[in-house]
C-alpha cells in the first residue's frame, strides 16, 4: 500500500532562516506531487506541483521553491523566511483515478 | 478559474442525526472530479468520498453520500447517524484539467457532533 510521510512534524525558525521541507512517497512509482499550505482556520491553498522528475509548476509567487530530486521526493526550501510563511503545509500524492492523499503535515512557525 | 464555495462557516449536529454540508462550485468544464475531505483536530487531510461529473449515481461510502447536481453545480455531503468522531473541519474539493488536476479547495465547515 501506499505512504507519504513528511518532516518535520513541527518546525520554529526565525526570520531570514533558511527552510528545507521533505516529503517522500512509498508504494508508488513517478506520481503527481502537490504542496500545499493552510493558514489558521482556512483552506488550503496549492503552491507546487509536481508530474516527475526536475518538473515542477508554481502556482503562487512567493520566496518559497520546490525541487522533485528524486520520483518519490518532494522538497519545499526557502532561502530567507518571512513571518507571512507561517502556516501548516502538506505534501500529496496523486492516485490514477485523480484522487490526492495526504502526509501528515508540517507546523511552520517563523518568529 | 474555478472556485468553490462553502456556505456554512460552522454547523453542529447532535449523536446519531443526520446532518447535510453544502458546496457549490463554478467550472466551465465538462469532465471534472469532486471530492470531501475531512479534517479532524490532528489536521490530517483524509480523503470521504469522490464523485466523478460524467456519473449520475451519486456516491456512497458507508455513512457519508453526496447529492451531485451537476447542472445546478451543486455537491451536497450528507452524514448519516452522526458519530462523534466525525467532528472535523470539512473541505470540499474540485480538480479538472484545466486546473491541471491540482485540487481547488472550499474555505470548509467546522462541523461538531454533541452528545
Amino acid at each position: 500500500s501506499q505512504t507519504i510521510h513528511q518532516w518535520p512534524a513541527t518546525l520554529v525558525q526565525p526570520v531570514g532562516s533558511p527552510l528545507s521541507l521533505e516529503c517522500t512517497v512509498e508504494g508508488t512509482s513517478n506520481p503527481n506531487l502537490y504542496w500545499y499550505r493552510q493558514a489558521a482556520g482556512r483552506g488550503l491553498q496549492l503552491l507546487f506541483y509536481s508530474v516527475g522528475i526536475g518538473q515542477i509548476s508554481s502556482e503562487v509567487p512567493q520566496n518559497l521553491s520546490a525541487s522533485r530530486p528524486q520520483d518519490r521526493q518532494f522538497i519545499l526550501s526557502s532561502k530567507k523566511l518571512l513571518l507571512s510563511d507561517s502556516g501548516f503545509y502538506l505534501c500529496a500524492w496523486e492516485s490514477s483515478s485523480y484522487e490526492q492523499y495526504f502526509g501528515p503535515g508540517t507546523r511552520l512557525t517563523v518568529t | 478559474a474555478q472556485t468553490v464555495t462553502q456556505s456554512q462557516p460552522e454547523m453542529s449536529v447532535q449523536e446519531a442525526e443526520t446532518v447535510t454540508l453544502s458546496c457549490t462550485y463554478d467550472t466551465s468544464e465538462n469532465n471534472y472530479y469532486l471530492f470531501w475531505y475531512k479534517q479532524p483536530p490532528s489536521r490530517q487531510m483524509i480523503l470521504v468520498i469522490r464523485q466523478e461529473a460524467y456519473k449520475q449515481q451519486n456516491a456512497t461510502e458507508n455513512r457519508f453520500s453526496v447529492n451531485f447536481q451537476k447542472a445546478a453545480k451543486s455537491f451536497s455531503l450528507k452524514i448519516s447517524d452522526s458519530q462523534l468522531g466525525d467532528t472535523a473541519m470539512y473541505f470540499c474539493a474540485f480538480t479538472g484539467s484545466n486546473s491541471g488536476y491540482a485540487l481547488n479547495f472550499g474555505k470548509g465547515t467546522s462541523l461538531l457532533v454533541t452528545p
